[in-house]
């Protein structure tokens, strides 16, 4: 198992472009989490789906994130325009059934907006 | 509110030294913790997880405790070598509802081990 697998590792953009951001979850699992990490507030949980449907999204910081997950193997993450202070590090993650299992994340995409 | 604190915030040790971490936690009702290892530019991944009922758990020369009672855990690493470097993650599964759980994160210690 090639594990969760996210795409690009790097981007730099320029503010005011869309950022697309890829993810892969582990084939069976039922559950994906989009996080964004910073120095300041460590890990914070974005949003997250179970079998493709989003259940909580109350971590998107504003209308200009939004986040699809059209079938079980790939999601997106896609923030439109972005901002300077859009920039960390996201991460995927997903999990099996409860989402309490098999807790994996991938590498993250490191995010720089100038 | 939820809150996950570890301290302290980074720590630099000599290789070959023993080293505790420590992770205090206000989430209830408690799921389980776990302790996850970043290395820089990686993902975190899983070094162990405890539910209520466990004290101790081991993975290698990485040795979580759990007090539930008093709300705290701790990570003790054995002879570290230089490959722990790492930010070292405490994280509460708090149950909230049926089948669904949320996780809390802490801001993580930076561990640094000099040869």
């Amino acid at each position: 198992d090639a594990g969760v697998i996210q795409s690009p590792r790097h981007e730099v953009t320029e503010m005011g472009q869309e950022v697309t951001l890829r993810c892969k979850p582990i084939s069976g699992h039922d559950y994906l989490f989009w996080y964004r990490q910073t120095m300041m507030r460590g890990l914070e949980l974005l949003i997250y789906f179970n079998n493709n449907v989003p259940i909580d999204d109350s971590g998107m910081p504003e209308d200009r994130f939004s986040a699809k997950m059209p079938n079980a193997s790939f999601s997106t993450l896609k923030i439109q325009p972005s901002e300077p202070r859009d920039s960390a590090v996201y991460f995927c993650a997903s999990s099996l059934l409860t989402g309490n299992y098999g807790y994996t994340f991938g590498s993250g995409t490191r995010l720089t907006v100038v | 509110k939820n809150q996950v604190e570890q301290s302290p915030q980074s720590l630099i040790i000599l290789e070959g030294k023993n080293c505790t971490l420590q992770c205090n936690y206000t989430v209830s009702p408690f799921s389980n913790l776990r302790w996850y290892k970043q290395d820089t530019g990686r993902g975190p991944v899983s070094l162990t997880i405890m539910t209520f009922s466990e004290n101790t758990k081991s993975n290698g020369r990485y040795t979580a405790t759990l007090d539930a009672d008093t709300k705290q855990s701790s990570l003790h690493i054995t002879a570290s070598q230089l490959s722990d470097s790492a930010s070292y993650i405490c994280v509460v599964s708090e149950r909230t509802g049926a089948g669904s759980y949320q996780l809390t994160f802490g801001k993580g210690t930076k561990l640094s081990v000099i040869p």
